[in-house]
């Protein structure tokens, strides 16, 4: 069964430091996602994206936030300077439609020390 | 602006119990879409359901059933015969009409655990 898979798994960075979370979305699906979760704590969305461009993001996604689709298989989540408050799961997802179920992966745990 | 609302942090019951798992929510658009997530303790979010706000009909899936309310702007969830792989978070989502975004909105989640 085709699966959203992100990588890595874990991440420990130090404050101010960039990092980049890299994720491969289902193959045939048009829209892409990032989404949020402190721990403990709801799911918040990100940034959406189709047709290679940013369709919507939320008040969270500031300018230290960046997205790429580099090729046609990668979706990527740059966090140019990091805070401890970026500490959080970070899941990708993507979906065939707007309105359609998104499938998520399992999640980078992002850790700013 | 949407909320969804899941009144219930923590459920805990016993093997073999139902249990139902509310979720509110509130929107201004006539034509929405509603989701039930499931999280087990390996933190991944599986989908579980999509509802779309012009089908009232509820559903039925094995030992999952959904009950949509449109009068009572709810969307619940029950689990006939709860094992003990049931034990998650379950999160309720909402999302607007394609011409509005596409992002989900969660609500805070129930953490259920399904004792032996």
């Amino acid at each position: 069964e085709p699966e959203v898979t992100q990588t890595p798994s874990h991440q420990v960075t130090q404050m101010g430091q960039e990092v980049i979370l890299r994720c491969v979305p289902i193959s045939n699906h048009l829209y892409f996602y990032w989404y949020r979760q402190i721990l403990g704590q709801k799911v918040e969305f990100l940034v959406s994206f189709y047709n290679n461009e940013i369709s919507e993001k939320s008040e969270i996604f500031d300018d230290q936030f960046s997205v790429e689709r580099p090729d046609g298989s990668n979706f990527t989540l740059k966090i140019r300077s990091t805070k401890l408050e970026d500490s959080a799961m970070y899941f990708c997802a993507s979906s065939t439609g707007g309105y359609t179920e998104a499938f998520f992966g399992q999640g980078t745990r992002l850790t700013v020390v | 602006a949407q909320k969804v609302t899941q009144a219930q942090t923590e459920i805990s019951v016993v093997e073999k119990e139902d249990v139902t798992l509310d979720c509110v929510y509130e929107t201004r658009d006539t034509t929405y879409y509603l989701f039930w997530y499931k999280q087990p303790p390996s933190g991944e979010l599986v989908f579980l359901i999509r509802r779309n706000s012009f089908d009232e009909q509820n559903e039925i899936s094995g030992r999952y059933s959904w009950n949509f309310q449109k009068s009572t702007s709810s969307f619940n969830f029950t689990i006939t015969a709860s094992q003990v792989v049931d034990s998650a978070v379950y999160f309720c989502a909402l999302r607007g009409p394609e011409t509005s975004g596409s992002r989900l909105t969660f609500g805070e989640g129930t953490q259920l655990t399904v004792n032996p």
